[in-house]
């Protein structure tokens, strides 16, 4: 138990399908992340939220949409998504200094998401 | 930006065997964290080590920064031992934290 909880942990959905998935951290960190892990692939960071203000967004497109309603909770809402998409998704948590120094980020378990 | 590079990309062992794996960076960091993945895709945290010497239990990693790598030995290895290793690190500005390919262990019986 890393402290970050994801939900759902396998999500199968059409292309016409809208859905969200949910991260959840009790570790008192103040920023959240959104990576994307595809098959034999890197980790790719999509989205990061610092104090609840995303800072970043790395050229995703706008079918997958986070949202931070506060500094414990991390949503990523996918909609028309295609079969390309199918990738483990993966939040992480950590507790930033204003110079960014000792940025020790914990990952949730992930959700397996397929497209179909 | 910051390069990355894992190696072996794929390791196959003897239950009881020792490894080392290698982490190369091209540029100066703050941060570098190992972690393993395990089959089902959990990220566990093994090091936060920009610099020195750790040891937890079988698994310890050294970082010289001045060379920018990073080592990551596992001694006496066992099949729960299996899953992907990956290295980490923030650059200075400590920003987003970039990953390298990961290295694939299999630890046979």
């Amino acid at each position: 138990e890393t402290g970050v909880t994801q939900t759902p942990r396998h999500l199968v959905m059409g292309m016409t399908n809208k859905k969200s998935l949910k991260c959840e951290q009790h570790l008192g960190h103040n920023a959240m992340y959104w990576y994307k892990q595809s098959a034999k692939k890197p980790l790719e960071l999509m989205f990061v939220y610092s104090l609840e203000e995303r800072v970043e967004n790395n050229s995703v497109p706008s079918r997958f949409s986070p949202e931070c309603p506060n500094s414990s909770h991390l949503f990523l809402h996918l909609h028309t998504l295609q079969p390309e998409d199918s990738a483990l998704y993966l939040c992480a948590s950590s507790r930033t200094s204003n110079r960014g120094t000792k940025n020790i980020q914990y990952f949730g378990a992930g959700t397996r998401l397929s497209v179909l | 930006g910051i390069q990355v590079e894992q190696s072996p990309p794929d390791l196959i062992l003897q239950e009881g065997a020792n490894s080392t794996l290698r982490c190369n960076f091209s540029d100066s960091v703050n941060n570098l964290q190992w972690f393993h993945q395990n089959p089902w895709g959990q990220l566990i945290n093994l090091f936060y080590i920009p610099s020195g010497t750790k040891q937890n239990g079988r698994l310890s990693a050294t970082t010289v920064a001045t060379e920018r790598y990073s080592l990551l030995y596992i001694s006496s290895s066992q099949t729960t031992d299996s899953g992907v290793y990956f290295c980490a690190v923030n650059d200075n500005q400590g920003g987003k934290l970039i990953f390298g390919q990961g290295t694939e262990l299999s630890v046979k019986p």
